[in-house]
């Protein structure tokens, strides 16, 4: 099976609670980046994640925080849940070789809305 | 200033019409990727580039190392291609997408 899924694709929560979301990647991709989209603007880089280790991250409080296993599927939790975590949560995998830049496989996101 | 710059932030064109999306970004890169995001949020990869010129169908993309200074070219127009393009570079110092602001094109029939 090809393609990023990303689950569950809409949730709501209130504020103050936690949350997992997931993203399996696509076969044979060993990186897998986080980015936060909110409503009417670009996405913004959380984290990203190569070999099971955190290999960068964006300007994001330590809340956010996420996994990779090693079947290199992730997951980003979210602790604390403020109004302005509302957003649409990108995942995207590629296979990460030493030239760094590589192909990006998108999942369709989820939405997420903090009460 | 953004390290990533795109032009024009909107674009309405008539169906068949020839589209170009710019994109200049400050920063080194190892790699300036081309993506399409339809309302809803979903993000298709659409290039990724290092040099030359790339095409697929109707879209071809453009890069000039040089200048810093990238084009998506759209040919024949169509109102599916309605959508925002959105140009992200792949840093020289790491793996991090740095993204632009997008481009909201409406093709109208």
């Amino acid at each position: 099976e090809t393609g990023v899924t990303q689950s569950p694709t809409h949730l709501i929560k209130t504020r103050g609670q936690q949350v997992t979301l997931r993203c399996s990647s696509q076969s044979g991709h060993n990186t897998v980046s986080w980015y936060q989209q909110a409503l009417g603007q670009g996405p913004q880089f959380i984290f990203q994640y190569y070999r099971e280790e955190e290999n960068g991250r964006g300007n994001f409080p330590p809340r956010f925080s996420g996994l990779q296993f090693p079947n290199y599927s992730s997951e980003l939790n979210v602790n604390a849940l403020e109004l302005d975590d509302s957003a649409l949560y990108l995942c995207a995998s590629s296979l990460t070789v030493s030239s760094g830049a590589n192909v990006l496989t998108f999942g369709a996101g989820s939405r997420l809305t903090v009460l | 200033k953004n390290e990533v710059e795109q032009s024009p932030q909107n674009l309405t064109a008539q169906e068949g019409e020839f589209i170009t999306i710019n994109c200049s970004y400050s920063v080194g890169i190892s790699a300036l990727h081309w993506l399409q995001q339809h309302p809803g949020g979903g993000i298709v990869s659409l290039f990724m580039l290092s040099s030359g010129k790339k095409k697929h169908g109707r879209l071809i993309a453009t890069i000039n190392i040089q200048e810093k200074h990238s084009s998506l070219h759209i040919t024949a127009s169509h109102p599916r291609d309605s959508a925002v393009y959105i140009c992200a570079v792949t840093m020289d110092s790491n793996y991090q997408l740095i993204w632009g602001a997008g481009t909201k094109l409406i093709i109208k029939p």
